[in-house]
């Protein structure tokens, strides 16, 4: 069983539409958790942030960290074509290494 | 602010060869974390450089290695190099003093062995 787990998708929507990703993982160690966008031929970029359990809103983007059933999830309202992408979940425990998911490749369609 | 930057942006090698990839850090960030991101796959944290020395390590071999420079940028060496090398290499920065703080990327360096 890997560490983290997630879908790879591919996911396609309509423009306008809410987007539900999520990931598993295993490791109750880790306490940080973090989504990343990555582009083609791009490095991730960090889109959400979050510590411990709980929501966080950013514009049209929100996380939910459910720690008791070592659930995350990423959530984009109104949907935009500028929002095809990968997204990459990734969480740690340390200072040190972050564990990513495999990522889910996001296709908006106009 | 400088983000995090990488050369060269694209190698090609042979298997059995050696190579070295660069990173420069984000302004302000002492700590550099090397991850390798194979096709399809989430990056894997390969190690992390901290004051110059390695400070915590993924499960890679030692012909992976590195550097760190007093300018905080950072070097990754790879020797004897093997198919399943081809990747993409990333490098992430952050100061270690903000240990709670999530770690930036650079665009990576892709690497591909004949």
């Amino acid at each position: 069983q890997k560490e983290v787990e997630q879908d790879p998708g591919p996911l396609s929507v309509p423009e306008g539409a809410i987007v539900s990703l999520n990931c598993t993982y295993s490791n109750s160690a880790f306490q940080y958790f973090m989504w990343y966008r990555q582009y083609s031929r791009k490095g991730p970029e960090l889109l959400m942030y979050t510590y411990s359990s709980g929501n966080k809103e950013d514009g049209r983007f929100t996380a939910q960290v459910d720690k008791s059933s070592k659930y995350i999830s990423l959530f984009i309202r109104d949907s935009q074509p500028s929002d095809s992408a990968t997204y990459l979940c990734a969480m740690s425990a340390s200072r040190n290494d972050m564990r990513f998911g495999a990522g889910t490749r996001l296709t908006v369609k106009p | 602010e400088t983000g995090v930057t990488q050369s060269p942006t694209h190698l090609i090698k042979t298997r059995g060869q050696q190579v070295t990839l660069r990173c420069s850090s984000q302004s302000g960030h002492n700590t550099v974390s090397w991850y390798q991101q194979a096709l399809g796959q989430g990056p894997q944290f390969i190690f992390q450089y901290y004051r110059e020395e390695e400070n915590g390590r993924g499960n890679f071999p030692p012909r992976f290695s590195g550097l760190q420079f007093p300018n905080y940028s950072s070097e990754l060496n790879v020797n004897a190099l093997e198919l399943d090398d081809s990747a993409l290499y990333l490098c992430a920065s952050r100061r270690w003093d903000q240990s709670n703080q999530p770690q930036h990327f650079g665009d990576g360096t892709r690497l591909s062995i004949l």
